[in-house]
């Protein structure tokens, strides 16, 4: 069974960095994409960006490009995603979830992770 | 970006009955060397992630019942509950994956009547 497991629930102070891990199993790890979505409540989701465990290559939405790092471990089969210079407007659940192949191209997003729940306040 | 509008943003069935949700996108998301719409819907009820029911915009995802059904091409697509059970209650999102960054719509809150 493709399981991914996130870490626990984060409480920052704004100006501060946030590094959430995404670890699966039940599938080859670089195999697939591994992606970072969020949602900010009564919100839908919005992508952050995605890794390409094999290789490493990211690609990032450019909205978060300047303070977001996504970086994969092959042998942990852990996947970490860091958002820096966090304010209010970060606060959101962050999910990770796998879909699409290098090989293939891109894909729809499934299975995805149980969600980290990230708030930012003072 | 390519921004994807779904409508409506709240629909009331009856158990049984159909429902339609609608979901545009602002350019079209079918690459046309495979002839696939890169085009997803996603269930989400409360307190969980979303889940995969429909990709390539028709396809079921594995497992999913077969009263779910997606349709449409190029920008403007469909997804059908075509009997609402009590479980179907959720907010649905379409979402295109055909270029980065991968957009949702907002959402369609689904209710019974």
């Amino acid at each position: 069974e493709v399981q991914l497991l996130q870490s626990g629930a984060e409480v920052k102070k704004p100006g501060a960095t946030v590094k959430l891990s995404c670890r699966v199993s039940g599938y080859i790890f670089t195999d697939h994409y591994l992606h970072w979505v969020r949602q900010a409540p009564e919100k839908g989701p919005e992508w952050l960006g995605l890794v390409d465990p094999e290789e490493g290559a990211t690609i990032y939405s450019e909205k978060f490009q300047a303070r977001l790092t996504i970086t994969a471990d092959t042998s942990t089969d852990t996947a970490y995603m860091d958002l820096s210079s966090l304010t209010s407007e970060d606060t959101a659940i962050y999910f990770c979830a796998t879909g699409g192949t290098p090989g293939d191209g891109f894909n729809a997003f499934g299975p995805w992770g149980q969600g980290t729940p990230v708030m930012v306040s003072s | 970006d390519i921004v994807m509008t779904q409508s409506p943003d709240s629909l009331a069935v009856s158990l049984g009955e159909r429902a339609t949700i609608n979901c545009k996108s602002s350019q079209s998301v079918l690459y046309n060397s495979n002839n696939k719409n890169y085009l997803g819907w996603y269930q989400q009820k409360p307190g969980q992630p979303p889940k995969l029911l429909i990709y390539w915009a028709s396809t079921r995802e594995s497992g999913v019942p077969d009263r779910f059904s997606g349709s449409g091409s190029g920008t403007d697509f469909t997804l059908t509950i075509s009997s609402l059970q009590a479980e179907d209650v959720a907010v649905y999102y379409c979402q295109q994956y055909y270029n980065p960054p991968f957009t949702f719509g907002g959402g369609t809150n689904v209710e019974i009547k």
